[in-house]
Formats: structure tokens, sequence, C-alpha cells
């Protein structure tokens, strides 16, 4: 049962362009979603990440929208740059005894010069 | 400061064989936890140690075993050995549990072949 869903598996946008990354979750009761980067041969690197009580978190180029109502959460990163290009992981943890962080497939993003 | 470190980089194996991989969690962190991650999917939860005490197990069968040292470095075996064992495995350390929000850092992984 995939409980956190990246729908689309790549996504490709022009350098100083908005990129956009999605991320469906099913289970309501996430305490926590965190965006990773993964550059290959490497681990991935934490981004950034947002509380369930939260809708919006910024850093930098980098900013979490949460829309608890659809189970969704965004990544945007505006501007894009060519050293942005990585495979980005959506994960959700559910805090307490016992827990766990649930990774999606991930998303490729590529930034064109 | 050093990142978190695994060793070995690489390693092959055969069927029925045994495998241990080792980590070093971040200077000051006392949580290890340990994911697999097979090609075209997201890393997948094995185990969580805080303290020496296993405090997580992800849906793997009991073939996998890990433990976590007094210097909070840990180790996770894996017996009997089957081709769909063949994946990154990774291991992450955090400051707390998964009681609180603190990012788990990665390091680059080992990667298992069995052949």
């Amino acid at each position: 049962d995939q409980q956190v869903k990246q729908n689309s598996p790549s996504l490709s946008v022009q350098e100083g362009r908005i990129s956009i990354l999605n991320c469906d979750y099913t289970n309501s009761m996430f305490d926590y979603f965190l965006w990773y980067k993964k550059y290959p041969a490497e681990g991935p690197t934490f981004l950034i990440s947002i509380s369930s009580i939260k809708d919006k978190n910024e850093d930098g180029r980098f900013t979490v929208f949460l829309n608890k109502s659809a189970k969704h959460l965004s990544l945007h990163i505006v501007p894009s740059q060519p050293g942005d290009s990585a495979v980005y992981f959506c994960a959700a943890l559910r805090a307490g005894a016992n827990s766990k962080l649930t990774f999606g497939k991930g998303i490729t993003l590529s930034v064109r010069p | 400061d050093a990142g978190v470190t695994q060793s070995p980089t690489h390693l092959i194996k055969t069927r029925g064989q045994q495998v241990t991989l080792r980590c070093s969690p971040i200077s000051g962190h006392k949580s290890v936890s340990w994911y697999q991650q097979v090609l075209g999917q997201g890393p997948q939860f094995i185990f969580q140690y805080y303290e020496k005490e296993e405090r997580g197990r992800g849906n793997f069968p009991d073939r996998f075993s890990a433990r976590q040292f007094p210097n909070y470095s840990s180790e996770l075996n894996v017996n009997a050995l089957l081709l769909g064992d063949s994946a990154l495995y990774l291991c992450a350390s955090s400051l707390d549990t998964f009681y609180s929000n603190q990012p788990q850092h990665f390091g680059d992984g080992t990667r298992l072949s069995i052949l």
C-alpha cells in the first residue's frame, strides 16, 4: 500500500522558471512531511519540512505547501537552477513509538540551461 | 564534522550467503535508521535504533537484523540472501527518534548485489 505517492516520474523545466513537484498521501495521521533531494551515487539530503498544522513553509528558493483537505503537498523551487537537477523524494512521518519515515518513489527533475 | 559514513561502498554476494553492513552516525546523533532502496523506488524503512534499543521495525523478514553499539554506530545483518535483496542500503542518523521531526541525515549507502 503506497501511502505516499509521487505520480509524475519526471519533470523538465527551463533555468530561471518555477519547478513544482507534487506529492499525495493517503494516511491522515501523518504529522510531518519532508522533502529530500538525491544526486546519483549520494545519499538523500534533507531540503525542507512542514508540520501538519501548517500550510506553508519557506526556506530560500524552496517553499512547501500543504493542503490537508486534499491530502496533497507540493514543493516549489524558484528560480530553478541547473544544480537543482536531481531526484526529489517526498516523505511523511507519524511521530510516536514505532513510527517510521515513509517515502514516495521520487521525481526526477531536470533543469535545462 | 563528518557526515554519516557507511561501509563497504559496494558488495557482491551470492544467494544464501550472509552480509553485514556498517554505519557510523554523525557525532552527537543517538538514533540510527536503516533503509532499503531498490531501483525505481523510494527508500523503504527497515529498522530504527535509539540508545542501543530497537524503536521501530519495517515490514521485512526475520532474515534482517540490526544492532547499535555503545558508540551509537550500527550494523545491519542479512542472512540467507535472496536475489531480491539486491539494493542500495541507506543508513540515516538523527538527534532523536521519530517522536520529533528532527530531519534524518543519510549516508551514501552500500550497494549490495546478489548473484
